[in-house]
């Protein structure tokens, strides 16, 4: 069983357009986040969610939003794509609400031509 | 600002022992760890700090020194799957993780 799987793995797409990333957990924690890697490795936060108290890191763009319908889920929809989005986006989950260890999904590379 | 320091790559003989080191900045200290993420993967967790010292597990082992605001992972009989990417973070005063771009390993027959 995968512990937290995300959706798709790759995905291409062009300018402009909105697309959306899932993830979910079986491991019953508490906490999801959602990480975007870059070009030069360096894992940036994006937001992480708690029981409903969403916490943003305030450089990510607004284009960019989490949806949690419960739990065990944590999607990301990203409006009107730019080149620089691209990226590979992690989505992780941590048992408690403080820093924990983190179990991370397999990551969906996200190209926009 | 908050910064973590790693050598960018390193490489090393199968076989053989290699010390990645990983220097913080950061407001407040709650923990640091280290993560491996084999290339295309995601990171995988290898271990937490939080007081000064050794911790090992097995062939892997983590120092911290808070007074020095360092840390270093230790690799020993080294194989060919531990060629991989190493990450450092640290964990802040608001307990949010602050992450290293990571040490590429090389391991070389």
């Amino acid at each position: 069983d995968t512990a937290v799987s995300q959706t798709p793995k790759y995905l291409v797409t062009q300018m402009g357009n909105d697309k959306s990333i899932k993830c979910e957990q079986n491991l019953g924690h508490d906490t999801m986040y959602w990480y975007k890697q870059d070009s030069k490795k360096f894992l940036k936060i994006m937001f992480s969610y708690n029981n409903k108290e969403l916490i943003i890191n305030e450089t990510v763009p607004n284009r960019f939003s989490p949806k949690s319908p419960d739990k065990a889920h944590l999607n990301l929809h990203i409006n009107s794509l730019e080149l620089g989005d691209s990226a590979v986006y992690f989505c992780a989950s941590s048992q408690g609400r403080e820093i924990g260890e983190l179990f991370f999904g397999e990551g969906s590379r996200l190209t926009v031509l | 600002g908050q910064n973590i320091d790693q050598p960018t790559e390193m490489t090393a003989t199968e076989g053989a022992i290699v010390q990645i080191n990983c220097t913080y900045q950061t407001s407040g200290f709650n923990g640091l760890f280290w993560y491996q993420q084999h290339a295309g993967e995601a990171p995988t967790f290898l271990s937490y700090n939080v007081l000064d010292g050794l911790e090992e597990k097995g062939r892997f082992s983590s120092f911290l020194s808070r007074s020095k605001g360092y840390s270093y992972l230790l690799l020993k009989e080294l194989q060919m799957k531990d060629s991989a990417s190493y990450l450092c973070a640290v964990v802040d005063s608001n307990y949010q993780l602050i992450w290293g771009a990571g040490t590429k390993l090389i391991i070389k027959p």
